[in-house]
């Protein structure tokens, strides 16, 4: 299986930072990585696919980018409603694989 | 619009079989490149994906519980029904179905998740 690993495990951002989330791949998936979003008591939300394409219907601020191995969620102004858990996901091979979360708290 | 949504017990006891049903609407798995996805979450902890069904019938299992799960659709009724023997207190979890689209490659719908605890 494909393990992914996601730095830092949380973090604590104001409003308004860019914020910067890592996942790595322990072999290249090339571009098959999803970022997804996770908030208290709701269901992970799609950010982005296929490393760097934005779901629909995400706002602007929020980007991917990598291929291989190394792979990065950026939150260019880090708003009220993006603190949640962001993971990560790996779609290149079955079984899927998901990063281990990243929580982003309020400082 | 697409929507999912899981249902089963929320309380099994050890070494009982679960069973839960992720019934949709809004796509069918009949047509190509259509699939759905079982994922859960324990309280506090990561994701993990469990089984995906496909549209022409493939199956994908998790290696480390592949033993224990079984997936199966009803396309008539549109349905998805994952087994899980043997059950433990770890299993305990919210589990989550949702549609993949192959062809993105990708979970993009999502159910609401259901809290499954095992306790004797």
């Amino acid at each position: 299986d494909i393990q992914m690993t996601q730095s830092p495990s949380s973090l604590s951002a104001s409003i308004g930072d860019r914020v910067t989330i890592t996942c790595r791949a322990s072999q290249s998936i090339t571009t098959y990585l999803n970022w997804y979003q996770q908030k208290p008591g709701q269901a992970p939300k799609l950010l982005i696919y296929g490393a760097s394409s934005l779901q629909s219907g995400v706002p602007s601020r929020f980007s991917g980018s990598g291929s291989g191995t190394d792979f990065t969620l950026t939150i260019s102004s880090l708003q009220p409603e993006d603190f949640a858990t962001y993971y990560c996901q790996q779609s290149y091979s079955t079984p899927r694989t998901f990063g281990q979360g990243t929580k982003v708290e309020i400082k | 619009q697409v929507t999912l949504r899981e249902s089963g017990p929320a309380l099994v006891k050890p070494t009982q079989t679960l069973t839960l049903t992720c019934t949709f609407s809004g796509f069918s798995l009949s047509t190509s490149g259509m699939c759905v996805s079982w994922i859960r979450q324990p309280p506090g902890k990561a994701l993990e994906w469990l089984a995906r069904i496909d549209w022409d019938d493939d199956k994908y299992y998790s290696t480390s519980l592949k033993t224990r799960l079984t997936i199966s659709k009803d396309t008539s009724k549109n349905q998805v029904v994952l087994t899980m023997t043997n059950m433990d207190p770890v299993d305990t979890a919210t589990y989550y179905c949702a549609r993949m689209n192959a062809g993105g490659a990708r979970e993009d719908y999502w159910g609401q998740g259901t809290l499954v605890t095992v306790s004797s």
